[in-house]
């Protein structure tokens, strides 16, 4: 079974750091790329940041870029997702997701997604 | 930077059809995918490439791209089917973003 499980929410003062963790399970994880994707409460969907298998090809939202940055370790099957400068509307639930393809095309990335995690909150807030 | 523009809310009874639209000007471009979320839950693929369906999506949930539009539609509404639902496509210019629509609340009642 596919499966994806983040880990590394919490609550965290504005200007402060956290790293987010995501591990996969369940199939070949250096053959696709990866995302993060967020949810304010009660807020849609926001794409934040994706990387190709080998992590070659990165992309972020303009409202994280330069504050959040997304790597991989291929051999420990996990994702990560360094947050810096934290601000109280990085408030949101942290999804990791599975794109569809490994990423490797610079005018084809990022894809969709076809798997998702069950989300990981993150709260700012003093 | 660039949209996608979805209404907020559509809303039918069980056994009609719902369109949900996703408008934006990269779709003539690149696929969308269309996501639901049911209260409390994490999201789920129900449409990819515009048209394919996952397996295990019903098969009353059908996709359609053209220009600047696509469209995902639920023949025979049920119940079951009333939640958010999310379109999502990505830069064509090289710029490596992804963007979702700001979610369709349909309501099957």
């Amino acid at each position: 079974e596919v499966q994806l499980v983040e880990s590394g929410g919490g609550l965290v003062q504005p200007g402060r750091s956290l790293r987010l963790s995501c591990t996969a399970s369940g199939f070949t994880f250096d053959d696709y790329a990866m995302h993060w994707v967020r949810q304010a409460p009660g807020k849609g969907l926001e794409w934040v940041s994706g990387i190709s298998w080998k992590s070659d090809n990165v992309g972020y939202a303009d409202s994280v870029k330069g504050r959040f940055t997304i790597s991989r370790d291929n051999a420990k099957n996990s994702l990560y997702l360094q947050m810096n400068s934290l601000r109280a509307e990085d408030t949101a639930f942290y999804y990791c997701a599975k794109d569809f393809d490994p990423g490797d095309d610079f005018w084809n990335f990022p894809g969709g997604f076809d798997v998702w995690g069950q989300g990981t909150l993150v709260t700012v807030s003093s | 930077s660039y949209e996608l523009t979805q209404p907020p809310s559509v809303s039918v009874s069980p056994g009609q059809t719902a369109r949900i639209t996703c408008s934006g000007d990269v779709l003539p471009k690149k696929y969308a995918y269309w996501y639901q979320q049911k209260s409390g839950q994490a999201p789920v693929l129900v449409m990819y490439e515009d048209s394919k369906r996952p397996s295990g999506i019903p098969e009353r949930f059908s996709g359609s791209s053209s220009g600047t539009m696509a469209t995902l539609t639920i023949s025979g509404a049920q119940v079951e089917d009333e939640a958010d639902y999310y379109c999502y496509s990505t830069d064509s210019s090289g710029n490596h973003k992804g963007v979702f629509g700001g979610g369709t609340k349909l309501t099957v009642l």
